[in-house]
């Protein structure tokens, strides 16, 4: 997995609660991304970040708000989850500083919004 | 019109079969051509890339770029049970991808 975690893993939460999602990467990255993934839509990105606090929307970003306040961690909020966020959310790291086209994944973090 | 059309199967093939995996997309600008293996329950792994037109060849494993046609493919020559997975395409240098094809090799 290139060095990256995500946690939770999995989580159950209700809705209107805030939830927030962790990356973290050891090996001092640039690039950093959230994905969701559901079936008949592949991978959305959500946001990414191409250095410390330097953040930007991806195509899904509405109900998301992140952070990078380090190299190695971003995190993803959701500020009042909604049963339309329950969803497969991964993070992904691109090495090489411009080189976005070759992402690494990580493992994945479960949330189903009740 | 989605940047990017992936049949979604699901495709179910004999080992030893030659798959074949395509995808189609919509901007005659994109350069790159990723993809990438996903295993039930893990996050997608980068398989192949091709930088414009032409094959890519990678053991059992083919990529091919038609820019003319904007039509991509990935061949699987010998399929074997451990290539049961789901298969994305991806396009551009920020990556938009298919929906996925979930692929499995029957022993």
């Amino acid at each position: 997995d290139a060095g990256i975690t995500q946690s939770p893993r999995h989580k159950v939460t209700e809705t209107g609660t805030p939830v927030t999602l962790r990356c973290h990467q050891t090996e001092n990255h640039r690039y950093m991304y959230w994905y969701r993934q559901d079936p008949g839509h592949g991978l959305r990105l959500i946001h990414y970040s191409y250095g410390v606090k330097d953040t930007d929307k991806g195509e899904v970003s509405d109900g998301y708000s992140v952070s990078r306040s380090k190299t190695e961690d971003f995190l993803l909020t959701l500020e009042s989850a909604t049963s339309s966020q329950t969803s497969v959310y991964f993070c992904a790291i691109s090495e090489g500083g411009q080189v976005t086209y070759t992402q690494y994944f990580g493992p994945g973090t479960r949330l189903t919004v009740l | 019109q989605k940047e990017v059309e992936q049949d979604p199967g699901p495709l179910s093939v004999p080992e030893g079969a030659i798959v074949s995996l395509n995808c189609t997309y919509s901007n005659s600008a994109f350069q790159y051509f990723m993809w990438y293996r996903q295993y039930s329950r893990k996050g997608p792994e980068l398989l192949m890339y091709t930088y414009s037109s032409g094959n890519k060849e990678d053991g059992r494993f083919t990529a091919q770029v038609d820019k003319s046609s904007k039509y991509i493919s990935l061949f699987i020559r010998d399929s074997q049970p451990s290539d049961s997975a789901t298969y994305l395409c991806a396009v551009s240098r920020q990556l938009t991808f298919g929906s996925g094809t979930q692929l499995t090799v029957l022993p």
